[in-house]
Formats: C-alpha cells, sequence, structure tokens
C-alpha cells in the first residue's frame, strides 16, 4: 500500500487564489519530497524537506511538516493556470539495500484563468 | 544537456510478447528506478538499483526483470508473464549513496499491449 495518501484527490481554484494539498503518511520518515507532473509527462522534483524541519520555501511554494502528525502541506499561493498539474508527496523508507521514495496516489489541480 | 531519456515515448506490443523500455542519463548518478503508473493513480515501485550489476525489487517486480550493466542505462524488460502490462512506464536516477536524495525523471513511455 502506498504510503503518501494525498487530500484532495482534486482542487479546482481560479488563478490568483491559493492552493492547499495535504499529505499523510504511516510510518517514520527521514524526510519529504513533493513532485509536480504535467499531464502524459514526468515527474519534477519540487522541494524536499527533512524530519527535523517545520517550515520551508521556494517561490511561491511553501511546504509544512508535523511528524508528530505523521503530515505534510503544500502551499502554493498566487496560483497561475501554468500550475495546472497533479502534485505527489513522496516519503522514504531507508533500507540496507539502498534509498527508495514511496509515492502517493496525488491531488490533481486545475488552476482556471 | 544533461538529463535522463526513455525511448520510444510510444510503444505498442502483442500480448505474449517481451518487450524492452529504455533508460540513459548523463547525470552520472549512481541510483536509477522504474516505476509503473496507472491512469488517475500514484507511481508503484517495480525496480531500483544503487550500483552497476547490482538492483532490488520494489513493490510490483513480477513479469519485469532489469539490468544494470553501465551507470548510465537501466533498460526494463516487461515480460508475457507480466499480466497487465499497458500503463505509462517512468525511469528515474537519483545521486544515490545510500541516502534519499531527489530524483530526476524522465519523459516516460506509455506501452499498450493488445
Amino acid at each position: 500500500s502506498q504510503q503518501g495518501e494525498e487530500d484532495p484527490q482534486a482542487l479546482s481554484i481560479q488563478e490568483g487564489e491559493n492552493a492547499t494539498m495535504n499529505c499523510s503518511y504511516k510510518t517514520s520518515i527521514n524526510n519529504l519530497q513533493w513532485y509536480r507532473q504535467n499531464s502524459g509527462r514526468g515527474l519534477v522534483h519540487l522541494i524536499l524537506i527533512r524530519s527535523n524541519e517545520r517550515e520551508k520555501h521556494s517561490g511561491r511554494l511553501r511546504v509544512t511538516l508535523d511528524t508528530s502528525k505523521k503530515s505534510s502541506s503544500l502551499l502554493i499561493t498566487a496560483s497561475r493556470a501554468a500550475d495546472t498539474a497533479s502534485y505527489f508527496c513522496a516519503t522514504d523508507a531507508y533500507e540496507t539495500s539502498g534509498s527508495r521514495l514511496t509515492f502517493g496516489e496525488g491531488t490533481q489541480l486545475t488552476v482556471n484563468p | 544537456d544533461g538529463g535522463i531519456t526513455q525511448s520510444p515515448k510510444y510503444l505498442f506490443r502483442k500480448e505474449g510478447q517481451n518487450v524492452t523500455l529504455s533508460c540513459e542519463q548523463n547525470l552520472n548518478h549512481d541510483a536509477m528506478y522504474w516505476y509503473r503508473q496507472d491512469p488517475g493513480q500514484g507511481l508503484r515501485l517495480i525496480y531500483y538499483s544503487q550500483i552497476v550489476n547490482d538492483f532490488q525489487k520494489g513493490d510490483i517486480a513480477e513479469g519485469y526483470s532489469v539490468s544494470r550493466e553501465k551507470k548510465e542505462s537501466f533498460p526494463l524488460t516487461v515480460t508475457s508473464a507480466q499480466k497487465n502490462p499497458t500503463a505509462f512506464y517512468l525511469c528515474a536516477s537519483s545521486i544515490g549513496d545510500r541516502r534519499t536524495y531527489e530524483q530526476y525523471f524522465g519523459p516516460g513511455t506509455r506501452l499498450t499491449v493488445t
């Protein structure tokens, strides 16, 4: 089963509004990452937040991490039509054979012009 | 240009045939990964490799095989034993070093088996 679960599954907003997506996970993590996927394309890394960090910013993106609640949120401020995409959280699961990520099922964001 | 490439973008095969998907990277990354994505869903890990000549099964390895003879290349073979092979396949790479780094993804190969 997937480690991360995004909420909501789909989100539709108007250009200029803020978009918030949430991710919950089940086990302890070393870090959590957010990725973006345009339709039919590969994923693009957005931001990585470590387990000892609570908040991180990158341009119009703000990510928070609450390890006590095993949850993270991605906020996109002043959204644009070009932000329309699927957004995935991914958590690491360090194993003796090396690192790997487990992805959630994603939030489909639609920004209407 | 540095990056990760997958070919072809679209692939069509008849049921019962094996098919090999290509993945090449020139990022000098040690780790490479293969994921499967079904419509409206997240990514599921098929196989991953942290170093040349070594690889591990992911969550859905049955019906797939891989090789890692060169650092730059990590081809995936979808065998006839894979019950439902039609999907979008994504290859990724990362620095590795047994710690978790961001992954860089290729553009994907959409496989259709009829």
